[in-house]
């Protein structure tokens, strides 16, 4: 099913620090799964992804960690950065289809 | 690459008026998506082309919402009438459809932020 956010949920982190933004999934079908980041007044940014048959993919400075058994998807990123402040959503999606459901996002801000 | 762009960035208008928004999908895509965006529901999916043709709008929220791709390069979101509850960021989203590819990343507009008084 679809997220539906209320409150956002916010992790505070000190710049140079490493961050850990969380999400869990729904739907047990799903195979492909994307983080985005949207900052303020922008629309989302695709900044990873990550197949349901790899448990970890790294990127510059992010990468993501992949648990089917508990249906959780996480992003770290190392030595946070003020640019790096903004609104992350995962997301997921079933091959061949063009329905990607977003979740309901994670609010990073880094403290300087 | 101008990437998606959509128009107009803000629009404030009376309940009970017509709203039209505009979005031009990056050239050579082949895909677009129509989403809104509000705190109390998220990124939700309103619509979706392929080859400018509508192939789910399950997600259209009332029949006052419509949409159009009279063109590989241009699309429009209608809202008529608008009520407040409309009110919301509306991004629109394009992709190049590549047959068989796992997952064909989207490329979001800056959104159209909508008041409705």
């Amino acid at each position: 099913g679809e997220s539906v956010g209320l409150h956002l949920p916010t992790l505070s982190v000190q710049e140079g620090d490493n961050s850990i933004i969380n999400c869990a999934y729904s739907n047990s079908a799903s195979d492909y799964f994307i983080w985005y980041k949207q900052e303020s007044g922008k629309g989302p940014q695709f900044i990873i992804d990550i197949r349901s048959n790899m448990d970890k993919r790294q990127g510059q400075r992010v990468t993501v960690l992949l648990n089917k058994t508990v249906k959780h998807l996480s992003l770290q990123i190392a030595a946070t950065q003020p640019g790096d402040s903004a609104v992350y959503f995962c997301a997921e999606n079933i091959r061949g289809g063009f329905k990607t459901i977003f979740g309901a996002g994670t609010r990073l801000f880094v403290k300087a | 690459d101008a990437g998606v762009i959509q128009s107009p960035r803000h629009e404030v208008t009376e309940m009970g008026q017509e709203v039209t928004l505009r979005c031009k999908p990056i050239s050579g895509h082949n895909s677009l998506f129509w989403y809104r965006q509000t705190m109390m529901r998220g990124l939700e999916l309103l619509i979706y082309f392929n080859n400018n043709v509508p192939i789910d709008d399950s997600g259209m929220p009332e029949d006052r919402f419509s949409a159009k791709m009279p063109n590989a390069s241009f699309s429009t979101l209608k809202i008529q009438p608008s009520e407040p509850r409309d009110s919301a960021v509306y991004f629109c989203a394009s992709s190049s459809n590549r047959q068989g590819s796992f997952y064909n990343e989207q490329f979001f507009g800056p959104g159209t932020r909508l008041t409705v008084l």
